[in-house]
């Protein structure tokens, strides 16, 4: 049970290019998301999904896209990076209660991709 | 906006203590809250998660407790050992959520047990 897979670990970019972080869940989780995580800021919200084809912005969505089009799958992109977005990504996933009382649902996290942009 | 804060940032202590880490949220209306700890150069891990009806939950040497009403949770770790060094952090639903969907996160405590 892989649980939740990120690649690359590590990337380079320089200013204005593109790249895609990718992430897999293998537990058939409905919810995903993405978070940057940068020091003395905590782990912020960048964009997130309830289902296939269904996402939605976090906190702070400009300069990345994603899409949902499988439930295992869902990549983030970096459109046009700029150095501001040098950081460190994570990706999550869980299941999403059925209701406040069917039980906990815990939030399982990726490695991390540390991402350094020139 | 719901602001969760950790206090303080960063604590050592020697082995074998007993410890209380902090947690504060400014709006009480949640329906739960959990820990996570964070080792160095990796990603989270659920240790807690306290329903809003529950006020403690128990794992192994930790306990947290959530004290809606004053906007605090506390996670406490007893007979501290080296293991326990990493970053804790707690996360909070928007109010009126109770999965997963836009946690927001404190800032974490970094703590370091003494050998």
């Amino acid at each position: 049970n892989a649980g939740v897979t990120q690649t690359p670990k590590f990337q380079v970019l320089k200013t204005g290019q593109s790249m895609t972080l990718q992430c897999a869940q293998d537990m058939n989780h409905e919810y995903m998301s993405w978070y940057r995580q940068d020091p003395g800021m905590g782990l912020r919200l960048i964009h997130y999904s309830v289902g296939a084809g269904i996402t939605d912005q976090g906190e702070v969505p400009n300069g990345y896209n994603v899409s949902r089009s499988t439930t295992e799958d869902f990549p983030l992109r970096l459109l046009s990076a700029a150095p501001s977005q040098t950081s460190v990504y994570f990706c999550a996933s869980s299941n999403i209660p059925a209701g406040i009382h069917s039980g906990a649902n815990v939030l399982t996290f990726g490695a991390g991709s540390r991402l350094t942009v020139l | 906006k719901q602001e969760v804060t950790q206090i303080p940032a960063a604590l050592s202590v020697p082995e074998g203590e007993n410890l209380v880490l902090n947690c504060s949220f400014t709006d009480s209306a949640i329906y739960n809250l959990q820990w996570f700890r964070q080792d160095p150069g990796k990603g989270l891990t659920s240790l807690l998660l306290i329903q809003s009806s529950q006020r403690e939950q128990t794992s192994g040497r930790l306990n947290a407790s959530l004290d809606k009403s004053s906007g605090r949770s506390t996670l406490y770790i007893a007979a501290s050992q080296p293991g326990d060094s990493a970053t804790y952090l707690c996360a909070v639903p928007p109010i009126s959520n109770f999965g997963n969907e836009k946690l927001t996160f404190g800032t974490g405590t970094r703590l370091t047990i003494i050998p």
